[in-house]
């Protein structure tokens, strides 16, 4: 079936503007994760949600970042005043279950703030 | 703090040269650990999950292995299109359910 899907896949914003990414996780899957990418590191953690619900939004570098997923599907990852240091690659990952289960990545979003 | 660590950073394989690539990982309680494989300009694309010591898995060239400190990729007889960033990730159980990625090693295979 389709993967987990993300727009824009580019998206070029000047300082201070508000960005809104989006991420359509694979049907049917509970958990959804957004990650980001620093050039040459892992992923890290920004926020995770269980259907609706946000458990857990301890990674959210600054009180500029928001996410939500309102229906318990799609979810959209907000940067508002963006800075230069938030350019990076979002990525967004679904999985079926939390506890231990895989999960699925999309292409990710390049973003780069000028 | 959850912490994973890969080696080497980069590695160049000539194509038939196999080699191992290593996770070190210190976490609170280990609920699975997991190797992703990444293009340039893609996602993570899934290979292994492994969830508990001792336990092996494999998908054509390459075997994933586990200890209760360490994770390796094994690659036997790689082929270019073996060439890609490989992510380690720890899925901790301290609570919450994010994963904890190490940097990757870039492997590159020469024709």
């Amino acid at each position: 079936g389709a993967g987990v899907s993300q727009s824009p896949r580019y998206k070029v914003a000047k300082r201070g503007q508000d960005v809104a990414l989006r991420c359509d996780p694979i049907s049917g899957h509970v958990s959804l994760f957004w990650y980001q990418q620093a050039l040459g590191q892992g992923p890290e953690f920004l926020t995770y949600f269980q259907n609706e619900a946000q458990l857990d939004k301890s990674g959210l570098p600054s009180d500029r970042f928001f996410a939500e997923r309102p229906e318990g599907s799609v979810s959209t990852l907000k940067i508002q005043r963006t800075q230069q240091e938030d350019s990076a690659v979002y990525l967004c990952a679904s999985s079926l279950v939390l506890s231990g289960d895989t999960q699925y990545f999309g292409p990710g979003t390049r973003l780069t703030v000028l | 703090e959850d912490q994973v660590t890969q080696s080497p950073e980069a590695l160049r394989l000539q194509e038939g040269e196999s080699s191992s690539l290593n996770c070190s990982y210190t976490v609170s309680g280990l609920r699975g650990l997991f190797w992703y494989r990444q293009d340039p300009g893609k996602g993570p694309e899934f290979l292994f999950t492994l969830y508990s010591a001792g336990e092996e898995k494999e998908k054509e060239r390459l075997k994933a292995t586990l200890t209760k400190k360490e994770s390796f990729l094994h690659i036997t007889a790689p082929k270019p299109e073996d060439s890609a960033t490989y992510l380690c990730a720890v899925d901790s159980g301290a609570g919450s359910y994010q994963l904890t990625f190490g940097k990757g090693t870039k492997l590159s295979v020469i024709p």
